[in-house]
């Protein structure tokens, strides 16, 4: 059974300080990594795709992947109220199927 | 990406009824994808809809239940069958659009079953 866990959260953190949301996988040979963004009601938006080891950065957004560890992370700089979401970590190991994780609720107070 | 559509985007059904969604894509796709999300929790895959041949269904779905057509590589429709309480949810047609086939969301349907 493949497996994407995140922790639920939520995660709360203040405004302007970096948010890490992390995620782990269980199928060694996943090639694609991918993080969507879900408010309250509407459907999820993908913000970031990650395809190989290292960093990946995209305006206040940086994935991270380090397949040895089976690890992907997000990292969000400068965080605002308006990130306050769901943080959904997918995977990808072959094919066109995508695993998604639980999600991780962000609380960013102001 | 291509815009994906949904019909309708919400719905109240008295149990016992059945009710289909459509899905929309505005470029052909080779797969397209259809999810439960129940309140709070994550997405669940239904069933993955092909185009000339019958939608692959995840345990604990089955076509009686969920039966999904697929005339043609840019749309899709899911029927909810015999309805009950327990089908209130949102559901989410998904199809992989992206340059690197990215998996991307319609806006989805929101289904309350009295």
């Amino acid at each position: 059974q493949k497996e994407v866990e995140q922790n639920s959260g939520p995660l709360s953190v203040p405004e302007g300080a970096i948010a890490s949301l992390n995620c782990t996988y269980s199928d060694r040979v996943s090639q694609s990594f991918f993080w969507y963004r879900q408010y309250s009601g509407k459907s999820p938006e993908l913000i970031m795709s990650i395809y190989s080891n290292g960093d990946k950065e995209d305006g206040r957004f940086t994935a991270q992947l380090n397949k040895a560890s089976q690890y992907v992370s997000l990292l969000i700089r400068d965080s605002q109220p308006s990130d306050s979401a769901t943080y959904l970590c997918a995977v990808r190991s072959g094919g066109f199927k995508t695993i998604f994780g639980a999600g991780t609720r962000l609380f960013v107070k102001a | 990406s291509a815009v994906i559509s949904q019909k309708p985007s919400r719905d109240i059904c008295q149990r016992g009824t059945s009710l289909t969604i459509q899905c929309q894509v505005d470029s052909q796709v080779t797969m397209m994808f259809w999810y439960r999300q129940q309140p709070g929790q994550s997405l669940t895959l239904i069933a993955t809809a092909n185009q000339g041949s019958e939608a692959t269904y995840e345990s604990g779905f089955v076509i009686d239940k969920f039966p999904i057509s697929r005339p043609n590589l840019t749309f899709s429709t899911l029927t909810v069958s015999n309805m009950s309480p327990e089908d209130s949810s949102i559901y989410l047609c998904s199809a992989p659009t992206g340059q690197n086939n990215e998996q991307f969301f319609g806006p989805g349907t929101r289904l309350t079953v009295l």
